[in-house]
C-alpha cells in the first residue's frame, strides 16, 4: 500500500483530457512539500515530467499541467496522443515517515 | 546534461550481498545529490537512498539496517550495498540525480536488473 494514492488505470481518446489524482495526508502533500510526476514508458526508466509548483523540464510539452487541493495534486494531460501511452508516478517527502514516497502509479491506456 | 550508468550483478544469491555502482558522465557531484531508486517486476517506483558528495546519506528507514551508500567524487562513481537479500530485493535497479532545491529525481539511468536467486 503506497503512502501517495494515486488510480491504478485511466483512459482517454485521443485529443481527449485525462487527470491523475496523487492523494497523500498531512505529513506529505499536505504538510507542502512539492510533488513531482515521472512518465515511465513501456520498458523504459522513469523520466522526470513535471517537479515543484508547474515546472517542465527542457522538451515536455504544455499539454501536461498540475494543480493542487490540500493534500492532493492532480496531473491533467490534454490533447492526449497516443504516444502519452505510460505509467505516471507521483513523488513527494513524508516527513513521519522521513523518507522519498511515491505513488503506486497509474498506467494511462490511449483507446 | 547529466547522464547515469548503473552496472553490477545481475544475478545475486539469497543472503549474499547486492553491490551496484553507478558512472556519472556530463555534471559535477557537487552540483547534485545522488540516489538509487529499485522497481520489482510489474510494480512501481521504491526510493533507496541518497547520498551527497560529501558522502553524507539519507537512507529509506525501511532498508537502512542492511543499507550502504558510498561515494568516489575523483572517479564519478557512487555505490550502493545491500546485505543479506531475499527474493523481495528481486528488481530493477535505477540511479539518478537529484535536484538540490526540489529534490526531484532529475536524470535517470537505465536501469539494471538484479535477480536474488535462492
Amino acid at each position: 500500500q503506497s503512502v501517495l494514492t494515486q488510480p491504478p488505470s485511466v483512459s482517454g481518446a485521443p485529443g481527449q483530457r485525462v487527470t491523475i489524482s496523487c492523494t497523500g495526508s498531512n505529513s506529505n502533500i499536505g504538510a507542502d512539500y512539492d510533488v513531482h510526476w515521472y512518465q515511465q514508458l513501456p520498458g523504459a526508466a522513469p523520466k522526470l515530467l513535471i517537479y515543484g509548483d508547474n515546472n517542465r523540464p527542457s522538451g515536455v510539452p504544455d499539454r501536461f499541467s498540475v494543480s493542487k487541493s490540500a493534500a492532493s495534486v492532480s496531473l491533467a494531460i490534454s490533447g492526449l496522443q497516443a504516444e502519452d501511452e505510460a505509467a505516471y508516478y507521483c513523488q513527494s517527502y513524508d516527513n513521519r515517515l522521513t523518507a522519498v514516497v511515491f505513488g503506486g502509479g497509474t498506467v494511462l491506456t490511449v483507446l | 546534461q547529466v547522464q547515469l550508468q548503473e552496472s553490477g550483478p545481475g544475478l545475486v544469491k539469497a543472503s549474499d550481498t547486492l553491490s551496484l555502482t553507478c558512472t556519472v558522465s556530463g555534471g559535477s557531484l557537487s552540483d547534485y545529490y545522488w540516489s538509487w531508486i529499485r522497481q520489482p517486476p510489474g510494480k512501481g517506483l521504491e526510493w533507496i537512498g541518497y547520498i551527497y558528495h560529501s558522502g553524507s546519506t539519507n537512507y529509506s528507514p525501511s532498508l537502512k539496517s542492511r543499507l550502504s551508500m558510498s561515494i568516489d567524487t575523483s572517479k564519478k562513481k557512487f555505490s550502493l550495498t545491500l546485505t543479506s537479500v531475499t527474493a523481495a530485493d528481486t528488481a530493477v535497479y535505477y540511479c539518478a540525480n537529484v535536484d538540490r532545491e526540489h529534490y526531484n529525481f532529475d536524470r535517470w539511468g537505465l536501469g539494471t536488473l538484479v535477480t536474488v536467486s535462492s
